[in-house]
């Protein structure tokens, strides 16, 4: 069965670069028409959407978070990423990976990584 | 996009039914048949359990229901039981490209 594990940095400095990357086992990534998907949940609180990416490339953001969100997907390797500029304490959260049937239907998460953004 | 409205807490006894609102907008939850929920417990990642509004995906129990009228969705709990204890998320599409998630709700089961 598909299986999403993500990897990256637990800890990252003010005003620097927050990169996540979520690989894909058990499927391909191009197969099916997915919505690979980045979800983050900052402590104690609800679930936000960051975006999407899909295997064609074509990749959607949450408009809250403006231009700092890059999602980019690797097809060779089975991965997609997560790229967020200019991170401040407020991007702390646990950030979860998930492969989207559709717009808003998640049904394979990673375990989710916890980020903390800290001098 | 603001936050879909849910209810901080809502409890339950062991057996009881519970219902759980999510409350958007005609540009969301009113709008579109794409509204789902999740189950999330204490460190675990979030589980889907209804998603485009009433359909429940493979091994997910039939105690749980979704619903929507309006602006608002709902999701209803039959026969209660103590592993239902968790956070609930509803999500609904927002249009363009924009996906918009609830507070969350904290079910305790008494």
């Amino acid at each position: 069965q598909v299986q999403l594990q993500e990897s990256g940095p637990g800890l990252v400095k003010p005003s620097q670069i927050l990169s996540l990357t979520c690989t894909v086992s058990g499927g391909s990534i191009s197969s099916g028409d997915y919505y690979w998907t980045w979800i983050r949940q900052p402590p104690g609180k609800g679930l936000e959407w960051i975006g999407y990416i899909r295997y064609s490339g074509s990749t959607f953001h949450n408009p809250s978070l403006k231009s700092r969100v890059t999602i980019s997907i690797d097809t060779s390797k089975n991965q997609f990423s997560l790229t967020l500029s200019s991170v401040t304490a407020a991007d702390t959260a646990v950030y979860y990976c998930a492969r989207g049937n559709g717009y808003d239907d998640f049904d394979i998460w990673g375990q989710g990584t916890m980020v903390t953004v800290s001098s | 996009q603001s936050a879909l409205t849910q209810p901080a807490s809502v409890s339950g006894s062991p057996g009881q039914s519970i219902t759980i609102s999510c409350t958007g907008t005609s540009s969301d939850v009113g709008n579109y048949n794409l509204v789902s929920w999740y189950q999330q417990h204490p460190g675990k990642a979030p589980k889907l359990m209804i998603y485009e509004v009433t359909e429940r995906p493979s091994g997910v129990s039939n105690r749980f229901s979704g619903s929507k009228s309006g602006n608002t969705a709902s999701l209803t709990i039959s026969g209660l039981q103590a592993e239902d204890e968790a956070h609930y998320y509803c999500c609904s599409y927002a249009g363009g490209t924009t996906v918009v998630f609830g507070g969350g709700t904290k079910l305790t089961v008494l």
